[in-house]
């Protein structure tokens, strides 16, 4: 079973902090997509990485892909409370059939 | 671009009846649309992979006869939760893949209670 473990799981902020969220896992994926997501919507997409090694960045997000394609990292520099929301990483992978496997979250909490 | 909606947003039912939720890509065709389900304060799990034209792929542990899924057009996918019991309650969010890319848009999801 492909897992993607994501740390930490929860994050309580003061704003203007820096932190990073830790995707992991032991399987290869094709690609790596993050998103966030509000209470009772949909996830949204911030990213998708797809070379290893590979650095993308959004404003103050900072996406990178492991070098192997097994890992990834989400960097935000001097939150916000907007960033406030759940973190999500999930591997695309071919194994199979094409899918996409979601990492276990990561819920993020910036105070004013 | 890429806007997938679903319907109903949110839904509540008896235990023991049948609910249909749809999932639309409105500005693309999608081959393969994704159900994902989400307990509160967890992560979204796959439940499903809707090819059109053939049947869907389940994952381990989802009872394919509980949770229909039928692909029957480039732009819509429905799942059919039926005999439905309170452990049913959940968020259906469904996903849709335009073509071969690796990037898969998402609806807004469907609240399902079940009393």
């Amino acid at each position: 079973t492909q897992l993607l473990e994501q740390s930490p799981q929860f994050l309580s902020i003061q704003e203007g902090e820096n932190l990073t969220v830790y995707c992991n896992s032991s399987s290869v994926f094709s690609s790596l997509q993050w998103y966030r997501q509000e209470p009772g919507e949909g996830p949204v997409l911030l990213v998708t990485v797809v070379t290893g090694g590979e650095v993308k960045k959004l404003k103050r997000l900072t996406f990178q892909f492991g070098d192997a394609r097994k890992d990834s990292s989400l960097h935000i520099t001097a939150a916000q409370p907007g960033d406030t929301g759940l973190y999500l990483c999930a591997g695309a992978t071919t194994s199979g059939t094409y899918k996409y496997i979601f990492g276990t979250g990561t819920r993020l909490k910036v105070l004013a | 671009g890429a806007v997938v909606s679903q319907h109903p947003s949110w839904v509540i039912c008896k235990s023991g009846t049948s609910v249909k939720i749809e999932c639309r890509s409105l500005d693309f065709q999608a081959t393969t649309m994704f159900w994902y389900r989400q307990f509160p304060k967890q992560s979204l799990m796959l439940m499903a992979t809707s090819n059109e034209g053939s049947k869907a792929t389940y994952e381990q542990g989802v009872e394919k006869d509980k949770f229909l899924i039928n692909h029957a057009s480039l732009t819509l996918s429905t799942l059919t939760v039926t005999s439905a019991h309170p452990e049913d309650s959940s968020f259906y969010i469904c996903s849709a893949l335009p073509g071969a890319t690796d990037t898969q848009y998402f609806g807004p999801g469907t609240r399902l209670t079940v009393l």
